[in-house]
């Protein structure tokens, strides 16, 4: 069953602090796995995707698959990084659906 | 570009009613999804459409039924509403790539049911 949790449903931290959301995920075969991030009054919007390996906005995530988890990370938090900040995964090659986690709402303290 | 576009915002309904949401993709785009999100949860798929067919389904009964027009704009209908629909419906649109994987996922701002 494929399965994505965060266990954290809520993260306060200051600013200038670093932050790091946690996922898990369960799936049989090789997933693709994505953050997904919506700002207060704003639509749900792709942050970052495992295989681009890219870093936007400073946040970063890194595949792990002997600990299935791909938690996301920035050194130095910002207060505009403050959002409901969601993991999802798919299938790669003839992906469809994304599963996604409960989410955790990152609130960054000035 | 409008992006993704839902209609309506927020609705209101009383059990065993039926329901019609609607959704505009992001210009280009040829694939819709639809997905309930509950309150405290995350988004849940519903199901996909391609070339006016769905194209995979989620874990929702039957009353959750769908069309793709040839403009690609979709509409989702919910019969025989139940307590437990009420939720915020999104629409995503994205491109469909070759090796049918489904490019980034563009998502509209919701359409919100109540149903009492």
């Amino acid at each position: 069953a494929q399965r994505v949790t965060q266990p954290e449903k809520l993260l306060s931290v200051f600013k200038g602090a670093p932050v790091e959301l946690k996922c898990n995920y369960s799936y049989s075969g090789s997933p693709e796995l994505f953050w997904y991030v919506q700002y207060s009054r704003q639509r749900l919007q792709l942050l970052l995707r495992h295989i681009s390996r890219e870093s936007i906005k400073g946040f970063t995530a890194d595949l792990n698959k002997g600990e299935t988890s791909f938690h996301l990370k920035k050194p130095f938090a910002q207060e505009e990084d403050s959002a409901m900040y969601y993991c999802a995964l798919t299938r790669i090659q003839g992906a469809q659906k994304l599963v996604f986690g409960q989410g955790t709402r990152l609130t960054i303290n000035p | 570009d409008a992006g993704v576009t839902q209609s309506p915002t927020h609705l209101i309904k009383t059990r065993g009613q039926q329901v019609t949401l609607r959704c505009s993709p992001k210009s280009g785009h040829d694939t819709v999804s639809w997905y309930q999100q509950a309150l405290g949860q995350g988004p849940q798929f519903i199901f996909q459409y391609y070339e006016e067919e769905e194209r995979q389904r989620g874990n929702f009964p039957d009353r959750f039924s769908g069309h793709q027009y040839p403009n690609y704009s979709s509409e989702l209908n919910v019969n025989a509403l139940l307590l437990g629909d009420s939720a915020l419906y999104l629409c995503a649109s994205s491109l469909a790539l070759a090796g049918g994987i489904t490019g980034e996922l563009f998502f509209g701002e919701g359409s919100r049911l109540t149903v009492l």
